[in-house]
């Protein structure tokens, strides 16, 4: 079982906001990282850090952390948005890496 | 331009043993912890195992310690996930990931391998 959080799926209207949240204990002492993985394709990094994004990424994809909770929030999602998307942290220990257990956006 | 090329897919049978590579270019092979990810059919991301070729100081994931075997030739710039004796639940797309870290609190994967499916079946 994944120590980190999420949940399973999500909707959003086309150009509307939506925040992805990733929970777990660690996250109080580690930045978690977001990856976007569309369909028979490898994940690609969307936010690392703080709030930073590679310089390919679009804008409206931005992070934060709040106690226990990471966020990625997509502003004005866009068709293309549409894929499945992972947290990733250390875990409890400090010593391994675990991926959260993955949310899938729909776009409508 | 950092690179992470892995080997072609395989189809084994049960107790067969495998090894699979991952070949960093573009980058100090030496100066960056290489782990391996596995995604089931249809199912989410799980970290087996990180390397740092450095040291081939080697940590597993609990799930997978005594189940794999991480290693790397760092003269070749390869690292290596290999199994004794596969069962058809290895069937998986595995990825090799290189992470970056600039703090103790801050690591992300920065290059991801193109994956390498294995499937294993009588």
């Amino acid at each position: 079982s994944s120590e980190l959080t999420q949940d399973p799926a999500v909707s959003v209207a086309l150009g509307q906001t939506i925040r992805i949240t990733c929970q777990g204990d660690s996250l109080r002492n580690y930045y978690a990282s977001w990856y976007q993985q569309k369909p028979g394709q490898a994940p690609v990094l969307v936010i690392y850090g703080k709030n930073n994004r590679p310089s390919v990424i679009p804008d409206r994809f931005s992070g934060s952390r709040s106690g226990n909770t990471a966020s990625l929030t997509i502003t004005g999602a866009q068709a293309e948005d549409e894929a499945d998307y992972y947290c990733n942290s250390r875990d409890s220990s400090g010593r391994h890496y675990v991926f959260g257990s993955g949310t899938k956006v729909t776009v409508l | 331009e950092v690179q992470l090329v892995q080997s072609g897919a395989e189809v084994k049978k049960p107790g067969e043993s495998l090894k699979i590579s991952c070949k960093g270019s573009g980058y100090n092979f030496t100066n960056y912890w290489i782990g391996w990810v596995r995604q089931m059919p249809g199912k989410g991301l799980e970290w087996m195992g990180i390397i740092y070729p450095g040291d081939s100081d080697t940590r597993y994931s609990p799930s997978f310690q005594g189940q794999v075997t991480i290693s790397v030739d760092k003269s070749l710039s390869i690292a290596y996930l290999q199994w004794s004796s596969l069962k058809a639940s290895d069937t998986a797309m595995y990825y090799c990931a290189r992470l970056h870290s600039n703090t103790w609190y801050i690591a992300w994967v920065d290059s991801w391998g193109q994956g390498t499916l294995v499937t294993v079946s009588s």
